[in-house]
């Protein structure tokens, strides 16, 4: 079956503009994460989404940063005048149970 | 809160040698755990689990991990590594009363070496 999608795979974009970050679960998974993976590090936690209500937003590094999710589905994660050091691999995840299954990210660059 | 401690950043092993990559945990409750690979542009995949029963877990591609509560370690082996093996590795916990967030460990590189 399908996995965890997310678009763009890649996105360079300058300094101030805002971004839209896609992640597609696989069917069926009630609980959708956001990653930050900056270059050679861990896996830092953004948010984590049960059904369509956040219960745990302690990662958002900033009020830039913001996501939503519509029912069990799509998710969107939106940075707002982006900084160069939001640079990094955004990664999603969807889960039944636990086990977390990973999309391939996307890789944000911001000049 | 749970933390996780990877012990080696990186572990550079010769191909059919042996491995282990540490992994110790913190967490005042009981939790579930997992390492996961990340081979090289990729995404993170299962590499395997602990949730309950038998503290000896067997994962994909020939490694297996061991969770000892008294020690709240939970280290990832291999008897015989293979050039494919080279990857970056993460170990996680979870809650096992909120199992909606993971800790991550930051990482533990192996590069297997012809």
């Amino acid at each position: 079956g399908a996995g965890v999608s997310q678009s763009p795979s890649n996105k360079v974009t300058e300094k101030g503009k805002d971004v839209e970050l896609r992640c597609d679960p696989i069917s069926g998974h009630t609980a959708l994460y956001w990653y930050r993976q900056r270059l050679g590090q861990g896996l830092e936690f953004l948010i984590y989404f049960q059904g369509n209500s956040a219960p745990d937003k302690s990662g958002l590094p900033s009020d830039r940063f913001s996501a939503e999710r519509t029912g069990e589905s799509v998710s969107t994660l939106t940075i707002q005048r982006t900084q160069q050091e939001d640079s990094a691999v955004y990664l999603c995840a969807s889960s039944l149970f636990a086990e977390q299954y990973f999309g391939p990210g996307t890789r944000l660059t911001v000049t | 809160a749970q933390s996780v401690t990877q012990l080696d950043s990186q572990v550079p092993v010769f191909e059919e040698a042996p491995v282990e990559l540490r992994c110790n945990y913190s967490s005042s409750v009981s939790v579930y755990l997992f390492w996961y690979v990340q081979y090289p542009n990729q995404g993170l995949q299962l590499l395997l689990k602990y949730l309950s029963g038998s503290t000896l877990v067997k994962g994909i591609n020939g490694f297996e991990a061991e969770f000892n509560k008294s020690q709240t370690s939970f280290h990832l082996r291999k008897p015989s590594v293979h050039i494919s093996d080279t990857a970056e590795y993460f170990c996680a916990v979870t809650l096992i009363t909120n199992a909606g967030k993971s800790t991550f460990g930051d990482g533990t590189t192996l590069t297997v070496k012809p």
